[in-house]
């Protein structure tokens, strides 16, 4: 069975500083996807970034860009020059290919200082 | 293109009823996915239908049930509240479902039961 494990369950970062989210993974498929998404208090998730497993590139998407490290399953996603807008929760979550079947972490929440 | 939408946004029920909630995916997108968001349990996935068809189901009671329109709209419903199933409920479409791609959710339906 798949699982996510986000291991910060809070993180306060002050505004224009970087931030790493981390996220790490099990799975013994070879095909999968990982996501990221953020939650604001009003509840809709918004996607931010997707990384296949095949992928040999690490995504970007604008300030948003997942570091993949393969080996050490892990899809740490990495937000650059923060906003106060980025306060939010952030999840990670992966499926197994052909399966629409998302399996989340327990999310971290961000704040940022101004 | 809009988003996905969900009705009714904000729901409060007693013990013992049954609940109807609605989702309308993207326009063109025939996957739609349900999950239940709870501060104990995080975010569960709970069935995805495609083409009117219901392709995976989570390890829900028999009590959660859902169901999809010709037109990919999607109903899910939920028999005998239980005070345990006070949650968030986000519904999230994708084109095919073909695990690869990204779910984009709504959202969400704020149900508080009685």
């Amino acid at each position: 069975a798949q699982k996510i494990t986000q291991t910060q369950p809070g993180m306060f970062v002050q505004e224009k500083e970087a931030v790493t989210l981390d996220c790490t993974y099990d799975t013994s498929d070879q095909s999968y996807g990982l996501f990221w998404y953020k939650q604001p208090s009003s509840g809709e998730m918004i996607f931010l970034i997707y990384q296949g497993s095949y992928d040999e590139q690490n995504a970007t998407e604008g300030r948003y860009s997942l570091n993949f490290q393969k080996a050490r399953k892990s899809a740490n996603l990495v937000i650059s020059a923060s906003q106060l807008g980025d306060s939010a929760m952030y999840f990670c979550a992966m499926n197994l290919q052909g399966a629409q079947k998302l399996v989340f972490g327990q999310g971290t929440r961000l704040t940022i200082n101004p | 293109k809009a988003g996905v939408t969900q009705t009714p946004r904000y729901l409060i029920k007693t013990r013992g009823q049954q609940v109807t909630l609605s989702c309308s995916p993207i326009s063109g997108h025939r996957s739609v996915s349900w999950y239940q968001q709870t501060p104990g349990q995080g975010l569960q996935f709970l069935f995805e239908y495609f083409s009117e068809t219901q392709r995976n189901k989570g390890n829900f009671p028999g009590r959660f049930s859902g169901r999809q329109f010709s037109n990919s709209r999607s109903e899910m419903n939920v028999s005998t509240l239980e005070l345990g199933d006070s949650a968030l409920y986000l519904c999230a479409s994708s084109s095919f479902g073909g695990g690869r791609e990204t779910q984009y959710f709504g959202p969400g339906t704020r149900l508080l039961v009685l």
